[in-house]
């Protein structure tokens, strides 16, 4: 089956770049997405990136896509305290459901 | 805020009891999936509900059972409730079509004692 991995934990201090990675298995994947999850709450869509894409960039967010490898990776730019979460990756490889990551807990040093 | 809602926030019940969790779907979407995330781990889904059928199942037990209404708001029910049960359900909505993007509710939070 469809294994999507990521390290568990990140630590940045404020103003700088994060950049949290991402591998995924299954070839037939469509989109990515990357999701992130404050504690006690649900999930916020942050963006997604089309598979015949390299590259997306929104705001402070910019996602990069290396097909060939299977990595995914999500770069914040002019990381803030309230960007402390934990981030997910999905993989929807189209048949009906995403496949989660584990999560990084992004940790912002003020 | 994504529009999609869930009920209640927290349920606690106990083992062999049985639960049901309800999801209301964002405006405009016909699609509702439902998702399993334990402590420490990513979602994991359950199911997928489109034009009141199951339309995709993930590696869950029967006892993990749904509905879909004509609203396309959406009921989880889980029977025989084991202590793994405890988790965040989360349920998402989505416009069937070649790309889904899917919205997430806040989570009902179950504890199984």
């Amino acid at each position: 089956g469809e294994d999507v991995e990521q390290s568990l934990f990140l630590s940045v201090r404020e103003g700088d770049s994060s950049v949290i990675n991402c591998t995924y298995t299954d070839s037939s994947s469509t989109y990515l997405y990357w999701y992130k999850q404050e504690p006690g709450a649900g999930l916020q869509l942050l963006t997604y990136i089309f598979s015949n894409m390299d590259m997306k960039q929104d705001q402070r967010l910019t996602v990069l896509l290396n097909k060939k490898d299977k990595h995914l990776s999500l770069r914040i730019a002019d990381t803030q305290t309230g960007d402390s979460a934990i981030y997910f990756c999905a993989d929807d490889p189209g048949a009906n459901n995403l496949f989660f990551g584990t999560g990084t807990r992004l940790t912002v040093i003020p | 805020e994504t529009g999609v809602t869930q009920s209640p926030t927290h349920l606690i019940k106990t083992r062999g009891q049985q639960v049901t969790l309800r999801c209301s779907s964002q405006s405009g979407h016909n699609t509702v999936s439902w998702y399993q995330q334990a402590l420490g781990q990513g979602p994991q889904f359950i199911f997928q509900y489109y034009r009141e059928e199951e339309n995709g199942r993930g590696n869950f037990p029967p006892r993990f059972s749904g509905l879909q209404f004509p609203n396309y708001s959406s009921e989880l029910n889980v029977n025989a409730l084991e202590l793994d049960d405890s988790a965040l359900y989360l349920c998402a909505s989505s416009f069937k079509g070649p790309q889904e993007t899917q919205y997430f509710g806040p989570g009902t939070r179950l504890l199984v004692l």
